[in-house]
């Protein structure tokens, strides 16, 4: 059982936009602006693609957009492509006590 | 370019100690403000955090596997290692090391990752 909740697929079209949200708690992703966003494929290294609610790293498509609301974050990826299906993971600071917990995790496929 | 290279012994058997070490390459280890991290993905399920070393040497580990779990840098040789002691079957995993900034969940750069299987 993860700590953070997210959908464990989601799917759309090339072209669309899709939603994965992330709901954690008051301990960890409402109390701090400090949740990111990783994008994994099979045998390669995960990717940074949100870190601090909505921030991008250098590199990364303007496509992909983050944001939070209480206790639930969100990564919005507009204009979806093929390359975009992945895995991806929300991660959310826990407080000192707990740290780090991630969602479990959403497969997003590409129709 | 930051890479981090994972490097392990694929098998471990129970009860042992299984030990993963990370080789940086592209930036200091000694760097102010890194964090260093460990992740694993057990087959088929989502990441699990395991813990950090900040780059003045301290640490801070998983509740759940803090009993267990030392992670030691080697400036000498620009790597990190993690040591997780007395393993089951429930440790094999694929061992993701990771590098931290501002933030110990601003994991910027990781390392393709390492399968570690537990056998008993």
């Amino acid at each position: 059982q993860s700590a953070l909740t997210q959908p464990a697929s989601v799917s759309g079209s090339p072209g669309q936009s899709i939603t994965i949200s992330c709901t954690g708690t008051s301990n960890d992703i409402g109390s701090y602006n400090l949740v990111s966003w990783y994008q994994l494929y099979p045998g390669k290294a995960p990717k940074l693609m949100i870190y601090e609610d909505s921030k991008r790293p250098s590199g990364v498509s303007t496509r992909f957009s983050g944001s939070t609301s209480g206790n639930t974050a969100s990564l919005t990826i507009s204009g979806l492509q093929t390359e975009d299906e992945a895995d991806y993971y929300c991660c959310s600071y826990a407080g000192s006590s707990t740290f780090v917990v991630f969602g479990g995790g959403t497969k997003l496929t590409v129709l | 370019q930051v890479q981090l290279q994972e490097s392990g012994p694929g098998l471990v058997k129970s009860s042992q100690t299984l030990s993963v070490t990370c080789s940086v390459s592209g930036g200091s280890i000694s760097s102010v403000g890194y964090y260093w991290s460990w992740i694993r993905q057990h087959p088929g399920k989502g990441l699990e955090w395991i813990g950090y070393i900040y780059y003045s040497g301290s640490t801070n580990y998983n509740p759940s596997l803090r009993s267990r779990v030392t992670i030691s840098l080697d400036t000498s040789k620009n790597q990190y290692s993690l040591k997780l002691s007395s393993v089951t079957a429930a440790d094999t995993a694929v061992y993701y090391c990771a590098r931290g900034l501002g933030a110990v969940v601003n994991l910027h750069y990781w390392g393709q990752g390492a399968l570690v299987t537990v056998s008993s």
